[in-house]
């Protein structure tokens, strides 16, 4: 089975910090997505990468940075952490480009800034 | 910019009566994926539907794609408790990358 791995279920940062969210699949995926998740507002897409070194905007980038050194780790950045980055974050990953198949996703970084 | 929309937001129902999930399209989608969000948890892949008019069952669940492949619903007949959460549907819209999700609906089940 297919294993995405967030580091950390909880964590609770100051307006201002720096935050790294990380994410790890086991299943040589090409694709790998961010997407937080807020009440009444469903998922909402951060970035993605198609590959290693490969990053994608999606539909709301703003505030945030992503890492993709290697294929199977992705992260994702608060270069200054706002208090409307409260959010649950949800890394997924997907086979390759020409795969329409679905997205796994990790168990989800809940984050709150203070 | 381009979305999927889901209605209804929230749905109550007894336990024994159906569901019904609604997803729409303001521009034609590529394939459209439905997820299930238990409470607590992430959403886990429930099937893909990828050619016009398609139409799937798994058990008690029902999906349809649309013949204009901009809308598409999911039924549940004789809901039970087990089928509790958070119902999504993701549609990749042609010639954009990533999943658009719709916000969801939220079944509730009272015994």
């Amino acid at each position: 089975d297919v294993k995405v791995t967030q580091s950390s279920r909880y964590l609770v940062k100051r307006t201002g910090e720096k935050v790294f969210l990380e994410c790890v699949q086991d299943m040589d995926h090409e694709n790998m997505f961010w997407y937080r998740q807020d009440p009444g507002l469903g998922l909402r897409l951060i970035y993605f990468s198609y590959d290693v070194k490969m990053k994608e905007k999606g539909d709301i980038p703003e505030g945030y940075s992503v890492s993709r050194e290697k294929k199977e780790r992705f992260s994702l950045i608060l270069e200054s952490a706002s208090t409307n980055q409260t959010s649950m974050y949800l890394c997924a990953s997907r086979g390759s480009i020409a795969d329409t198949g679905e997205l796994f996703f990790g168990e989800g970084s809940r984050l709150t800034v203070l | 910019g381009q979305q999927v929309m889901q209605i209804p937001q929230y749905q109550h129902v007894q336990e024994g009566e159906d569901f019904t999930t609604y997803c729409n399209s303001s521009t034609t989608l590529s394939n459209i994926q439905w997820y299930k969000q238990r409470p607590g948890g992430h959403p886990v892949f429930l099937i893909q539907l990828v050619k016009s008019g398609e139409v799937k069952k798994q058990k008690r669940l029902t999906f349809q794609f649309g013949e204009a492949k901009k809308n598409s619903s999911l039924h549940i007949t004789a809901t039970q408790t087990t089928d509790v959460g958070t119902y999504f549907c993701a549609g990749r819209i042609r010639g954009a990358d990533g999943l658009t999700f719709g916000k969801g609906t939220h079944l509730i089940i009272q015994p």
